[in-house]
């Protein structure tokens, strides 16, 4: 079955640069997604399509693709970033199910 | 404004079922493919399933399938997730979720989700 795979855990200082990663055979195929979830809320997107992001969402988030790994950048890392963020994409071979990748939580401390 | 309202979790048993509920407003329903999500506690995010926007393509999760099943009703902008033969594993906060297009390609917005417990 087709797979995504992301970091457990990535840590930054306010105001660095976080980068999380999502690796997946048909990511040149189709577009990763992006979700943040904060402890007790539901997900919220902040990325789609590969690099787009929704209205309402900061420029410090953004999004880039290379072959099979997708990066979500966040750029001056607040401390209310902190969260867990999944990648999501369907698989390439037709059958249109959705998969996640396991999650990875961001510390800004 | 798009909203999603889950409905219908509960405590079942082990081997009975359960049907859910999503009502949809603020955007044209029919327009759009929807998904159930699901998480257990403390756990990552599992897809589990999708319908085209007009109901002719469903695809399921390898652990649900055979076991659940997901409808929609257009007239009445709802979705539903029809769970039988239900497992302690199944246990999990249950999300409606809208798609960015027809037929399949993300998820761009969810609901608040409805728990259901599998337990005797």
């Amino acid at each position: 079955s087709y797979e995504l795979t992301q970091p457990p855990s990535v840590s930054v200082s306010p105001g660095q640069t976080a980068r999380i990663t999502c690796s997946g055979d048909a990511l040149p195929k189709k577009y990763p997604y992006w979700y943040q979830q904060k402890s007790g809320q539901a997900p919220v997107l902040v990325i789609y399509e590969d690099s787009k992001r929704p209205s309402g969402i900061p420029e410090r988030f953004s999004g880039s693709s290379s072959g099979t790994m997708a990066t979500l950048t966040i750029s001056g890392a607040q401390v209310e970033d902190e969260a867990d963020y999944y990648c999501y994409s369907t698989d390439s071979s037709g059958n249109h199910r959705g998969v996640f990748g396991g999650g990875t939580k961001l510390t800004v401390l | 404004e798009v909203q999603l309202v889950e409905s219908g979790g509960v405590v079942v048993q082990p081997g009975g079922s359960l049907r859910l509920s999503c009502a949809a407003s603020g955007f044209t329903f029919d327009d759009y493919a929807m998904h159930w999500v699901r998480q257990a506690p403390g756990k990552g995010l599992e897809w589990v399933s999708l319908i085209s926007w007009d109901g002719g393509s469903t695809y399921y999760a390898d652990s649900v399938k055979g076991r659940f099943t997901i409808s929609r009703d257009n007239s009445k902008n709802s979705l539903y997730l029809q769970m039988n033969s239900l497992r302690a594993e199944d246990t999990a906060l249950y999300y409606c979720a809208k798609d960015i297009e027809k037929a399949a390609a993300g998820i761009v917005y969810w609901g608040q989700g409805t728990l259901v417990t599998v337990s005797s």
